[in-house]
This record gives structure tokens, C-alpha cells and sequence, in this order.
């Protein structure tokens, strides 16, 4: 089945540790995006990549960091700089054709 | 840049009940416009999208969406709700030109529906 897998489901961390989340479409898309999810905020941008090997920060980019060395991954690592990062992460990915965005499951970050 | 309002973070509504979810959008150039639904713990589903023609549109599941210009409004509707329709909705707009294809959401929409 075709679609886009986010592990772990949950994740759980030490205050000070930097933590990666894994994003993997097998869709064959050329974009992908991560958004970060607060209770009565909507979902706020990351970071984004149209591209292997390029990415763009989004609107809250500060304590995160990606990479894109494959079309089928694109992993965010929240580092100890982001001051608050107990949140919902998604992950989504786009065909190229009308801004459709398709989203994986979500991961679950608390940090402790 | 757009942004997009949605009026209402809670809707409580009864069972068998019609519901409208409010949506406006704020944008200089032309748009699509999208109705995702995220239930507990899971990602975002899209529900329907109006990318041109006709200003109505319909989803599967009994919703539907009427894309208003000249009001810039987007609102979702559903003659008789169901329990399985408690979830949160949320708006997303994007523009039709311009090279980074991303999505705008509103802040979401809570529907519950109660028995």
C-alpha cells in the first residue's frame, strides 16, 4: 500500500537531548513538509522540500533541523535548542499538482 | 501571503442535526481551497478541495463546501450529523501560482456530536 509512515508513534525524551523523527512516503513525491500540531493553533510549518537535497525553513523553523538525501525520506531532528517541544508532529507529502497535501500518522513528542 | 480564519473552535451539535463549519480566507491571487478532518491521535484526511468549476463541492461522507469569492468564504456544511463525525476540521487554502506549494491552515474547528 502506498502512503506515508511516521515513527515512532509516540516518542519520549530528556530535556537537553536531541531526538529524530522519521518520515518515509513511498508515494513517489517530489515534496514533503513537516508541521509541528499545538491544542487550538492549527498546524504550523517546519520546514519544507521540494527537491533531494534542498529543504526551506517554514515559519517556526528555530530548534529544528532536516535533511533530504533520499525522494522517499525526509527526517526532522528537534534539537535541545527548541525551547518547548512537547507537541504533535505531522509529516506530509505532495504530488506537485494543486497543493494537495497527503499526511502520515503523526508522532507524539514529550519531552520530560 | 494568505491566512485563514475559521470562527469557531467548538461546535456542539446533536445527533441527526444539520452543522456548518465557518471558513474565510484572506489571499491577493487566486486560491484553492481544502476541508481536512483529523480524528484522536491520527493525521489529517482530506475531506474535499474546490480547485475550479463548479463552487460546490462534495465529499463521500454527506459534507459538502461552497467556495464564495466575492464573500472569500468557504464554509462546510452537513445536513444530519452523525457520532462518527466528531472530529476536528480544519481549512486550508493554497495559491494557484507561485512555486512552493504550501498550505495555509485555520486553526481547526472541534465538532462534537452529541447523542
Amino acid at each position: 500500500d502506498g502512503g506515508i509512515t511516521q515513527s515512532p508513534k509516540y516518542l519520549f525524551r530528556k530535556e537537553g537531548q536531541n531526538v529524530t523523527l522519521s518520515c518515509e512516503q513511498n508515494l513517489n513525491h517530489d515534496a514533503m513538509y513537516w508541521y509541528r500540531q499545538d491544542p487550538g493553533q492549527g498546524l504550523r510549518l517546519i520546514y519544507y522540500s521540494q527537491i533531494v537535497n534542498d529543504f526551506q525553513k517554514g515559519d517556526i523553523a528555530e530548534g529544528y533541523s532536516v535533511s533530504r538525501e533520499k525522494k522517499e525520506s525526509f527526517p526532522l531532528t528537534v534539537t535541545s535548542a527548541q525551547k518547548n517541544p512537547t507537541a504533535f508532529y505531522l509529516c506530509a507529502s505532495n504530488p506537485g499538482a494543486y497543493n494537495e497535501q497527503f499526511f502520515g500518522p503523526g508522532t507524539r513528542l514529550t519531552v520530560l | 501571503a494568505q491566512s485563514v480564519t475559521q470562527l469557531d473552535s467548538q461546535a456542539p451539535v446533536f445527533e441527526e442535526a444539520p452543522v456548518e463549519l465557518r471558513c474565510n480566507y484572506s489571499s491577493s491571487v487566486s486560491v484553492y481551497l481544502f476541508w481536512y478532518v483529523q480524528y484522536p491521535n491520527q493525521g489529517l484526511q482530506l475531506l474535499l478541495k474546490y480547485l475550479s468549476g463548479s463552487t460546490l463541492v462534495e465529499s463521500i461522507n454527506g459534507f459538502e463546501a461552497e467556495f464564495n469569492k466575492s464573500q472569500t468564504s468557504f464554509h462546510l456544511r452537513k445536513p444530519s450529523v452523525h457520532i462518527s463525525d466528531t472530529a476536528e476540521y480544519f481549512c486550508a487554502v493554497s495559491e494557484t501560482s507561485g512555486s512552493a506549494r504550501q498550505l495555509t491552515f485555520g486553526s481547526g474547528t472541534q465538532l462534537t456530536v452529541l447523542p
